[in-house]
């Protein structure tokens, strides 16, 4: 089945690690981004990519970093620098703008990664 | 900018009931507007959407929106609420020359029993 997938989907981190999280999706996407939840707040985008080798920061990028070598895959890595990382952090891609004539922007969503700093 | 507003952090309705989820958005062009559902610690799953055409919009399980470009507005609505609809919902809107989407807050639907 094509979709998109997050792993883990539970992870535990002592404060100063860095963490990556996985995303990988089979939809034949070009565009790929990391969203983070937290209670109230809704969806904040963190980082996007349009294309592989390419990506940008979003509202909240400070204290992430991401990679586009594959245009199946965009891991996220939480790093030290991040001050508050606990949260729900989701991946999802949709087709690039101006790709196809159906394509309306609608994002597909992973089922997410739970991320606790202990 | 875009923006998107959904005014009630939460909608309790009994089963069998109209159920309405409002929200509101703000774009500078034409928008593309999206509702989508989550389950707790699940992804987002996509409702309907609307881009052109009909201002009524039906989408999965039963849902439906309606396009009100004068009020700006873009509310959920399903006819008979079930139990099973209690969930997360989330408005989203893009424009037209922007594919990244923006959403609200969320609001938390309970269907009682």
């Amino acid at each position: 089945d094509g979709g998109i997938t997050q792993s883990p989907k539970y992870l535990f981190r002592k404060e100063g690690q860095n963490v990556t999280l996985s995303c990988e999706q089979n939809l034949n996407h070009d565009a790929m981004y990391w969203y983070r939840q937290d209670p109230g707040q809704g969806l904040r985008l963190i980082y996007y990519s349009q294309i592989v080798n390419d990506f940008q920061k979003g509202d909240i990028a400070e204290g992430y970093s991401v990679s586009r070598e594959k245009k199946e895959s965009f891991p996220l890595t939480v790093t030290s620098a991040q001050k508050n990382p606990t949260a729900f952090y989701l991946c999802a891609s949709s087709m690039r703008a101006g790709q196809g004539d159906s394509n309306t922007g609608e994002l597909f969503f992973g089922e997410g990664s739970r991320l606790t700093v202990l | 900018a875009q923006s998107v507003a959904q005014p009630e952090d939460q909608v309790n309705v009994a089963e069998g009931n109209p159920l309405t989820v409002k929200c509101t958005y703000s774009v500078s062009g034409n928008p593309y507007l999206f509702w989508y559902v989550q389950y707790p610690n699940r992804g987002l799953q996509f409702l309907l959407k609307y881009i052109t055409g009909d201002n009524l919009v039906k989408g999965s399980y039963g849902f439906e929106a309606e396009f009100n470009k004068s009020q700006t507005s873009f509310h959920l609505k399903k006819p008979s609420a079930l139990v099973s609809d209690s969930a997360l919902y989330f408005c989203a809107v893009r424009d037209l020359n922007d594919y990244k989407l923006s959403f609200g807050a969320g609001t938390t639907v309970t269907v009682r029993a």
